[in-house]
């Protein structure tokens, strides 16, 4: 079965700093890969997702994600990190028509 | 185009009472989902409706938990009865085809249910 695992479970980064959520993938076929964000008391939001036709997948907000398959990662990235990004942020692979999600990365921003 | 809307937001009942928790999907989404979100984990998936038939009830705890989607539209999910740990967000989601891999699946803000 495909999975992803997440490293840091909490990340804090400065106002205007790089944010980078890792995210690793197992998988024997080439995957769909996705990044939610979950803000506080809501329900997942859609960033961005991979279904192999570029490998480098632009999102929301800023926000983009670039497929390695041979480091297996999908890491999300944001060249300046706003008050706003703070929030939960989900990573999650396709599997047999149903989505598995990591356990997720805090993101807080310092002023 | 209005998201999947849930209801109610939020529910405290005491262990082994009865809840049911609603949602309705984004019209026309052919594929309901139901998660439970435990505090801290990842969403894992409970069930997988396309149209009104099940796809996927393997992670459902049977003996306490169950699920409809009358008409292929709106769902219920209702737990009877509760435990302790079933305390946690409960979330619907829709997508718009039948097993298609890749599909974008919307959610709904979620049901936060605290069982005392």
């Amino acid at each position: 079965a495909q999975s992803v695992t997440q490293l840091g479970s909490h990340v804090s980064v400065s106002e205007g700093a790089l944010v980078l959520l890792r995210c690793n993938y197992s998988s024997s076929v080439p995957p769909y890969l996705f990044w939610y964000v979950q803000y506080p008391n809501q329900g997942l939001q859609l960033l961005l997702k991979y279904t192999s036709a570029a490998t480098l997948v632009k999102g929301i907000n800023g926000f983009e994600a670039e497929f390695k398959k041979s480091e297996t990662s999908f890491h999300l990235t944001k060249p300046s990190a706003h008050m706003s990004d703070a929030a939960e942020y989900f990573c999650a692979v396709h599997n047999d028509y149903k989505l598995s999600f990591g356990a997720g990365t805090t993101v807080t921003v310092r002023a | 185009e209005a998201g999947v809307a849930q209801s109610p937001r939020y529910k405290i009942i005491e262990k082994r009472q009865s809840v049911a928790f609603w949602c309705n999907p984004i019209s026309g989404h052919a594929t309901l989902y139901w998660y439970q979100q435990i505090l801290g984990q990842g969403p894992k998936l409970l069930i997988q409706f396309q149209n009104n038939g099940v796809v996927d009830d393997s992670q459902l705890p049977k003996d306490r938990f169950s699920a409809e989607r009358l008409k292929g539209v709106d769902s219920t999910l209702k737990i009877q009865p509760a435990k302790l740990e079933d305390s946690a967000v409960y979330l619907c989601a829709s997508s718009p085809r039948l097993a298609a891999a890749g599909d974008t699946q919307y959610f709904g803000p979620g049901t936060r249910l605290t069982v005392l």
